[in-house]
């Protein structure tokens, strides 16, 4: 599987976009961008995943670049319930196993 | 609720002893995971199972054992020869046709007296 970097953390403003960067680029073609999401002391969250459309659900919109080399989660209005530590996976649905790859993630801070 | 529980929340284990953290799911996922969390840390694959009655080591199967006799339930013993088993425990489960799409549950913070 794929590398990702990740900043190591960001601060957003309530109610503002957030926008979470993802560096993927030995990312190989039949390969998934994932985002997960994990608050304090609790299990990961799923948010969402795409392969090379943007994609936007309830929670939040992927936008991959056209080489898809890199990508950015966007939390179009965030709240202070949105501070987590947000993981960029790249993962093959060929593979089989469903086995995900958590790096460091990018801890999101949320600020009144 | 559909879901996944896990049990106990908090689980405390002595030098040499063998513990078993309980998960559960109704999801009527068919695969599910075990992963490990250390401070600071991402998750890492301990086991996983894709169907019942099968599992496969993940990348630190080492000291820990699982059973699959039921798809709703993938309990994980932590042996005594894990020697540091001082971690936050995650259990996650999918469907066969979207693995990376997981539903984890609540943790299960193990400490060593």
């Amino acid at each position: 599987d794929a590398k990702t970097t990740q900043p190591p953390s960001m601060d957003c403003a309530e109610g503002r976009a957030a926008n979470l960067p993802c560096n993927h680029s030995t990312i190989s073609g039949n390969e998934y961008v994932y985002w997960y999401r994990q608050i304090h002391s609790q299990g990961p969250q799923y948010i969402i995943h795409g392969l090379k459309n943007n994609e936007t659900n309830e929670m939040a919109s992927l936008i991959i670049t056209e080489d898809r080399k890199s990508s950015t989660l966007i939390l179009p209005h965030a709240t202070l319930r949105d501070t987590a530590v947000y993981y960029c996976i790249v993962s093959s649905s060929s593979g089989n196993t469903g086995k995900l790859i958590f790096g460091q993630g990018t801890t999101l801070q949320v600020k009144p | 609720d559909g879901g996944i529980t896990q049990s106990p929340k908090y689980l405390f284990r002595k030098e040499g002893q063998n513990v078993t953290l309980s998960c559960e799911q109704n999801l009527n996922h068919d695969a599910m995971y075990w992963y490990r969390q250390d401070p600071g840390q991402g998750l890492r694959l301990i086991y996983y199972s894709q169907i019942v009655n099968d599992f496969q080591k993940g990348d630190i199967a080492e000291g820990y054992s699982v059973s699959r006799e039921k798809k709703e339930s993938f309990p994980l013993t932590v042996t005594s020869a894990q020697k540091n088993p001082t971690a936050f425990y995650l259990c996650a489960s999918s469907n066969q046709g979207e693995r990376e799409t997981q539903y984890f549950g609540p943790g299960t913070r193990l400490l060593v007296l």
